[in-house]
């Protein structure tokens, strides 16, 4: 079965700190994808990375960086120096290689407070 | 290039009517389709998934239906709405096979209210 678990609910910064987004997957396929989106208040997601199984490579973009464990099921997000644009829903989704079925965790609202 | 069309993008219905929800995409053939719902402050729910022509994963028993007609269009229907189907409704697609290391592209969004 296929699970994604983004324990922290709610998170509050203030604007310069830094913040990691927490995501833990459950999956028995070999191949598959994980993914990070963005929900602003608008409600449009906005995709944000992507990284299939076979790629532990963890990624630096901008102030954004992710790091994926495959020896803890896991796909992190850090934003270095936060600023209040960064404020919205943030999810963190599985895409089975083999069935083609994407699943969303429960979200991460984080807000960035000036 | 791909693009996804979602509609309506507001819908106010009243409880015991019927539901149509259509999702179309264009520039791609053979995508995976996906309906999701969100209800206020929660997270994204599967609804369903498609891989192909008439062929529909259901993931939550519920009041809702999807189909699949043509290679490029989903619709999500209702014979009967509830209360509980209130919600933001979002429709995706995905490339399969050799380009599946790409994103899901997301439509945007139908806000459903039942009265």
């Amino acid at each position: 079965a296929q699970k994604v678990t983004q324990a922290q609910t709610e998170i509050s910064v203030v604007e310069k700190e830094d913040v990691t987004l927490d995501c833990v997957y459950e999956t028995r396929d070999t191949t598959y994808y994980l993914f990070w989106y963005k929900q602003p208040p608008s409600g449009e997601l906005v995709f944000l990375i992507r990284r299939n199984s076979f790629d532990e490579q963890n990624e630096i973009s901008g102030r954004y960086s992710w790091n994926f464990q495959k020896s803890t099921s896991s796909f992190n997000f850090t934003i270095t120096a936060s600023q209040v644009v960064d404020s919205a829903v943030y999810f963190c989704a599985l895409l089975s290689g083999n069935t083609g079925k994407l699943i969303f965790g429960q979200g991460t609202t984080l807000q960035v407070k000036p | 290039s791909q693009t996804i069309h979602q509609w309506p993008a507001t819908l106010v219905q009243p409880v015991g009517s019927p539901l149509s929800l259509e999702c179309t995409v264009e520039g791609t053939s053979n995508p995976n389709l996906y309906w999701y719902r969100q209800a206020a402050g929660r997270g994204l729910q599967l609804l369903f998934y498609s891989v192909g022509i008439g062929q529909i994963s259901s993931e939550v028993p519920q009041n809702l239906s999807a189909s699949r007609p043509q290679d490029r269009q989903f619709i999500l229907s209702s014979k009967k709405l509830l209360l509980s189907d209130s919600g933001f409704y979002l429709c995706a697609w995905k490339a399969q096979g050799a380009t599946m290391n790409t994103e899901a592209f997301f439509g945007q969004g139908t806000r459903l209210t039942v009265v």
